[in-house]
């Protein structure tokens, strides 16, 4: 099946600081999406991008479908945008297989 | 977005006994739904894929007579979790995927925090 690796796995910013995190993926993909873990569990939509260049305010994502990664730049971080980023892939199917993860802490 | 509604957020169960959750979309149909474990500081694993009036898919690895999944409507799946035991523990997560032609999203429940005594 589809490996999908995330790095950094840990990040400590400050408030105002900018960052990228990065989704390797190990096959070809037709559905890629970012969600944000809050701290109470929840997944946070963030994007949805197979392919492109999207922007949401401070964030913004790439993916590279060709050569198999995706990159979620947050811009300005502040102390809410803490928690764990998930990037999850499929191809030909509903199913998504989930990335490892980079958990996020930003510090006043 | 699409809402998807989870419940219970939290439950506790003695062991031996049983527990149901229910994963529900709130303002679209859902033929499929998915099932989804969280342990501590790990990812999401996919645990089955509910489909709406036939059995569930479950992945590599899951008991199916541990973790009984039920889709009776377009709108309600159920995670049952029979015989609970303290390994059982964890966070378990559903989804439903809404949109057309051709982009897929899915949308998660808020959680449900199971502990097992």
């Amino acid at each position: 099946g589809i490996q999908v690796e995330q790095s950094p796995p840990d990040l400590i910013l400050q408030e105002g600081a900018n960052s990228t995190l990065r989704c390797n993926f190990s096959d070809s993909v037709n559905n890629l999406q970012w969600f944000h873990q809050n701290p109470w569990g929840q997944l946070i939509n963030l994007f949805y991008i197979p392919s492109g260049t999207k922007q949401n305010g401070r964030l913004s994502a790439t993916t590279v479908a060709t050569e198999r990664y995706s990159l979620l730049y947050i811009s300005s971080s502040q102390t809410t945008d803490s928690g764990v980023y998930f990037c999850a892939v499929g191809h030909n199917t509903d199913k998504l297989i989930f990335g490892t993860g980079t958990r996020l802490q930003v510090f006043p | 977005g699409a809402v998807v509604s989870q419940h219970p957020s939290r439950v506790i169960c003695k062991s031996g006994t049983s527990v149901k959750i229910e994963c529900r979309s709130l303002d679209f149909q859902a033929t499929t739904m998915f099932w989804y474990r969280q342990f501590p500081k790990k990812s999401l694993m996919l645990m089955a894929t509910s489909n709406e009036g036939s059995k569930a898919t479950y992945e590599q690895g899951v008991e199916k007579d541990k973790f009984l999944i039920n889709h009776a409507s377009l709108t309600l799946s159920t995670l049952t979790v029979t015989s609970a035991h303290p390994e059982d523990s964890s966070f378990y997560i559903c989804s439903a995927t809404a949109g057309t032609g051709g982009k897929t999203e899915a949308f998660f429940g808020q959680g449900t925090r199971l502990t097992v005594v």
